[in-house]
Protein backbone atom coordinates (compact mmCIF):
# COMPACT_ATOMS: atom_id res chain seq x y z
CA UNK A 1 0.00 0.00 0.00
CA UNK A 2 1.28 3.01 -0.91
CA UNK A 3 2.19 5.91 2.42
CA UNK A 4 2.16 9.74 1.93
CA UNK A 5 4.17 11.35 4.54
CA UNK A 6 4.32 15.66 5.30
CA UNK A 7 7.16 15.74 7.87
CA UNK A 8 6.15 19.86 8.82
CA UNK A 9 2.93 19.94 10.53
CA UNK A 10 2.81 23.91 10.31
CA UNK A 11 4.57 26.25 8.78
CA UNK A 12 4.39 29.87 8.52
CA UNK A 13 5.68 32.59 5.67
CA UNK A 14 5.59 36.44 5.64
CA UNK A 15 3.81 37.73 2.73
CA UNK A 16 5.19 38.14 -0.56
CA UNK A 17 8.18 35.81 0.16
CA UNK A 18 8.57 32.24 -0.44
CA UNK A 19 7.94 29.14 1.46
CA UNK A 20 8.63 25.45 0.61
CA UNK A 21 6.20 22.33 1.65
CA UNK A 22 7.11 19.32 2.23
CA UNK A 23 5.90 15.74 0.85
CA UNK A 24 7.68 11.88 0.57
CA UNK A 25 5.71 8.95 -0.57
CA UNK A 26 6.13 5.22 -0.84
CA UNK A 27 5.18 3.19 -3.43
CA UNK A 28 6.39 0.34 -5.50
CA UNK A 29 4.57 1.62 -8.61
CA UNK A 30 6.38 3.19 -11.71
CA UNK A 31 3.68 5.14 -12.78
CA UNK A 32 1.37 7.39 -10.47
CA UNK A 33 -0.47 10.91 -9.95
CA UNK A 34 0.65 13.77 -7.56
CA UNK A 35 -1.38 16.49 -6.33
CA UNK A 36 -1.55 19.40 -3.53
CA UNK A 37 -4.64 20.42 -2.50
CA UNK A 38 -5.68 23.14 -0.98
CA UNK A 39 -8.24 23.17 2.38
CA UNK A 40 -9.50 26.92 3.56
CA UNK A 41 -11.29 27.42 7.11
CA UNK A 42 -14.26 26.75 4.26
CA UNK A 43 -13.68 22.92 4.46
CA UNK A 44 -13.56 22.71 0.83
CA UNK A 45 -10.48 20.90 -0.41
CA UNK A 46 -8.95 23.09 -3.85
CA UNK A 47 -7.12 21.35 -6.21
CA UNK A 48 -3.39 23.51 -6.92
CA UNK A 49 -1.30 21.35 -8.58
CA UNK A 50 -0.71 17.88 -9.67
CA UNK A 51 1.78 16.36 -11.53
CA UNK A 52 1.95 12.91 -13.38
CA UNK A 53 5.10 10.64 -12.45
CA UNK A 54 6.05 10.10 -16.14
CA UNK A 55 6.91 13.95 -16.95
CA UNK A 56 10.54 14.69 -15.96
CA UNK A 57 9.58 18.30 -16.14
CA UNK A 58 8.48 20.60 -12.86
CA UNK A 59 4.39 21.49 -13.07
CA UNK A 60 4.01 24.88 -12.44
CA UNK A 61 0.19 26.73 -12.11
CA UNK A 62 0.79 30.65 -11.70
CA UNK A 63 2.65 31.25 -8.13
CA UNK A 64 2.70 27.68 -7.47
CA UNK A 65 5.29 25.03 -8.28
CA UNK A 66 6.22 21.58 -7.38
CA UNK A 67 9.87 20.06 -7.14
CA UNK A 68 9.18 16.16 -7.97
CA UNK A 69 12.19 14.35 -7.47
CA UNK A 70 11.16 10.66 -8.68
CA UNK A 71 13.89 8.44 -7.19
CA UNK A 72 13.56 10.31 -4.02
CA UNK A 73 10.10 9.59 -3.41
CA UNK A 74 9.78 13.40 -3.45
CA UNK A 75 7.18 15.63 -4.08
CA UNK A 76 7.54 19.51 -2.66
CA UNK A 77 5.26 22.36 -2.98
CA UNK A 78 6.62 26.02 -3.90
CA UNK A 79 4.75 29.08 -2.96
CA UNK A 80 5.58 32.43 -4.54
CA UNK A 81 4.89 35.89 -3.67
CA UNK A 82 2.93 34.05 -0.95
CA UNK A 83 -0.59 35.94 -0.27
CA UNK A 84 -2.54 36.45 2.98
CA UNK A 85 -5.09 33.79 0.34
CA UNK A 86 -2.66 31.08 0.91
CA UNK A 87 -3.30 30.54 4.47
CA UNK A 88 -4.90 26.85 4.61
CA UNK A 89 -4.08 23.51 5.29
CA UNK A 90 -2.33 21.71 2.31
CA UNK A 91 -2.53 18.29 1.42
CA UNK A 92 0.05 16.19 -0.36
CA UNK A 93 -2.11 13.38 -2.44
CA UNK A 94 -0.94 10.05 -4.45
CA UNK A 95 -3.08 8.03 -6.70
CA UNK A 96 -2.34 4.89 -8.23
CA UNK A 97 -2.94 4.66 -12.14
CA UNK A 98 -3.68 0.84 -11.60
CA UNK A 99 -7.08 0.02 -12.54
CA UNK A 100 -9.82 -2.25 -10.62
CA UNK A 101 -12.17 -0.93 -8.23
CA UNK A 102 -10.21 1.65 -6.45
CA UNK A 103 -9.35 3.07 -9.60
CA UNK A 104 -9.29 7.33 -8.57
CA UNK A 105 -8.57 6.75 -5.00
CA UNK A 106 -6.40 9.54 -3.51
CA UNK A 107 -4.22 8.81 -0.36
CA UNK A 108 -3.45 11.50 1.63
CA UNK A 109 -0.56 12.64 3.50
CA UNK A 110 -1.10 14.65 6.96
CA UNK A 111 -1.38 18.35 5.88
CA UNK A 112 0.52 21.06 6.58
CA UNK A 113 -1.07 24.17 7.91
CA UNK A 114 0.07 27.31 6.44
CA UNK A 115 0.18 30.49 8.20
CA UNK A 116 0.89 34.32 6.26
CA UNK A 117 2.00 36.66 7.91
CA UNK A 118 1.07 40.26 7.11
CA UNK B 1 -25.39 21.42 -10.02
CA UNK B 2 -22.19 23.59 -10.28
CA UNK B 3 -20.05 21.84 -7.54
CA UNK B 4 -20.38 19.06 -5.14
CA UNK B 5 -23.41 20.06 -2.55
CA UNK B 6 -23.40 17.61 0.94
CA UNK B 7 -25.57 18.48 3.78
CA UNK B 8 -25.61 18.69 6.48
CA UNK B 9 -23.49 21.19 7.08
CA UNK B 10 -23.28 20.47 10.63
CA UNK B 11 -24.54 17.88 12.71
CA UNK B 12 -24.52 17.48 16.36
CA UNK B 13 -26.10 14.24 17.62
CA UNK B 14 -25.95 12.37 20.95
CA UNK B 15 -24.16 9.12 21.58
CA UNK B 16 -26.27 5.72 20.34
CA UNK B 17 -28.23 7.73 17.22
CA UNK B 18 -28.33 7.04 13.64
CA UNK B 19 -27.07 9.86 10.86
CA UNK B 20 -27.52 10.29 7.62
CA UNK B 21 -24.96 12.84 5.21
CA UNK B 22 -26.12 13.20 1.99
CA UNK B 23 -23.97 14.05 -0.94
CA UNK B 24 -25.07 15.70 -4.25
CA UNK B 25 -21.96 15.22 -6.74
CA UNK B 26 -21.52 17.15 -9.49
CA UNK B 27 -23.69 16.43 -12.66
CA UNK B 28 -22.35 14.14 -15.03
CA UNK B 29 -19.51 12.53 -12.61
CA UNK B 30 -20.05 8.85 -12.12
CA UNK B 31 -17.55 8.36 -9.62
CA UNK B 32 -17.89 9.09 -6.04
CA UNK B 33 -16.19 9.51 -2.91
CA UNK B 34 -16.62 9.50 0.75
CA UNK B 35 -13.65 10.45 3.15
CA UNK B 36 -13.57 11.09 6.98
CA UNK B 37 -11.52 13.55 8.36
CA UNK B 38 -10.55 13.75 12.33
CA UNK B 39 -9.66 16.36 13.97
CA UNK B 40 -5.89 16.78 13.52
CA UNK B 41 -5.92 13.84 11.09
CA UNK B 42 -5.48 13.65 7.47
CA UNK B 43 -7.97 12.62 5.14
CA UNK B 44 -9.39 8.76 5.70
CA UNK B 45 -10.60 6.76 2.77
CA UNK B 46 -14.20 5.39 3.32
CA UNK B 47 -16.01 4.37 0.11
CA UNK B 48 -15.87 4.95 -3.60
CA UNK B 49 -18.64 4.33 -6.01
CA UNK B 50 -18.15 4.02 -9.77
CA UNK B 51 -21.41 3.73 -12.23
CA UNK B 52 -23.14 0.68 -11.83
CA UNK B 53 -20.17 -1.55 -10.64
CA UNK B 54 -19.76 -2.80 -6.67
CA UNK B 55 -18.54 -0.27 -4.71
CA UNK B 56 -14.93 -0.46 -2.99
CA UNK B 57 -16.26 -0.53 0.63
CA UNK B 58 -12.21 -1.12 2.08
CA UNK B 59 -12.27 2.15 3.64
CA UNK B 60 -15.51 1.83 5.99
CA UNK B 61 -13.97 1.65 9.96
CA UNK B 62 -16.91 -0.78 11.14
CA UNK B 63 -20.26 -2.46 10.06
CA UNK B 64 -21.42 0.64 11.79
CA UNK B 65 -20.79 2.80 8.67
CA UNK B 66 -22.73 2.14 5.69
CA UNK B 67 -23.59 3.59 1.86
CA UNK B 68 -25.63 3.86 -0.77
CA UNK B 69 -25.46 5.71 -3.89
CA UNK B 70 -28.98 5.72 -5.69
CA UNK B 71 -29.80 6.08 -9.65
CA UNK B 72 -26.07 6.54 -9.99
CA UNK B 73 -26.28 10.53 -8.51
CA UNK B 74 -27.01 11.02 -4.71
CA UNK B 75 -25.24 9.30 -2.32
CA UNK B 76 -26.05 8.30 1.53
CA UNK B 77 -23.22 8.02 4.64
CA UNK B 78 -25.10 6.14 7.21
CA UNK B 79 -23.96 5.59 10.62
CA UNK B 80 -25.32 3.51 12.64
CA UNK B 81 -24.91 3.64 16.93
CA UNK B 82 -23.18 6.66 16.91
CA UNK B 83 -19.97 6.83 19.24
CA UNK B 84 -17.67 9.39 20.30
CA UNK B 85 -14.65 8.16 18.21
CA UNK B 86 -16.99 9.06 14.84
CA UNK B 87 -16.85 12.70 15.35
CA UNK B 88 -14.84 14.34 12.33
CA UNK B 89 -16.18 16.11 8.98
CA UNK B 90 -17.61 13.48 6.42
CA UNK B 91 -15.92 14.90 2.96
CA UNK B 92 -17.27 13.93 -0.45
CA UNK B 93 -15.81 14.06 -3.89
CA UNK B 94 -16.76 13.77 -7.12
CA UNK B 95 -15.21 13.20 -10.71
CA UNK B 96 -15.59 11.42 -14.41
CA UNK B 97 -15.32 8.12 -14.75
CA UNK B 98 -11.34 7.57 -14.72
CA UNK B 99 -9.45 7.87 -17.99
CA UNK B 100 -6.32 8.42 -19.14
CA UNK B 101 -5.97 11.52 -18.13
CA UNK B 102 -5.28 12.71 -14.52
CA UNK B 103 -8.80 12.31 -12.39
CA UNK B 104 -9.52 15.70 -10.61
CA UNK B 105 -11.42 15.22 -7.91
CA UNK B 106 -13.83 17.76 -6.99
CA UNK B 107 -14.63 17.85 -2.89
CA UNK B 108 -17.95 19.27 -1.55
CA UNK B 109 -17.15 21.41 1.49
CA UNK B 110 -18.04 18.35 4.26
CA UNK B 111 -20.35 17.69 6.84
CA UNK B 112 -19.12 18.06 10.09
CA UNK B 113 -20.52 15.70 13.02
CA UNK B 114 -20.22 15.82 16.74
CA UNK B 115 -21.50 12.94 18.56
CA UNK B 116 -21.81 14.33 22.47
Amino acid sequence: AQTVTQSQPEMSVQEAETVTLSCTYDTSESDYYLFWYKQPPSRQMILVIRQEAYKQQNATENRFSVNFQKAAKSFSLKISDSQLGDAAMYFCAYRSVAGGTSYGKLTFGQGTILTVHP
Amino acid sequence: GAGVSQSPSNKVTEKGKDVELRCDPISGHTALYWYRQSLGQGLEFLIYFQGNSAPDKSGLPSDRFSAERTGGSVSTLTIQRTQQEDSAVYLCASSFRPSSGANVLTFGAGSRLTVL
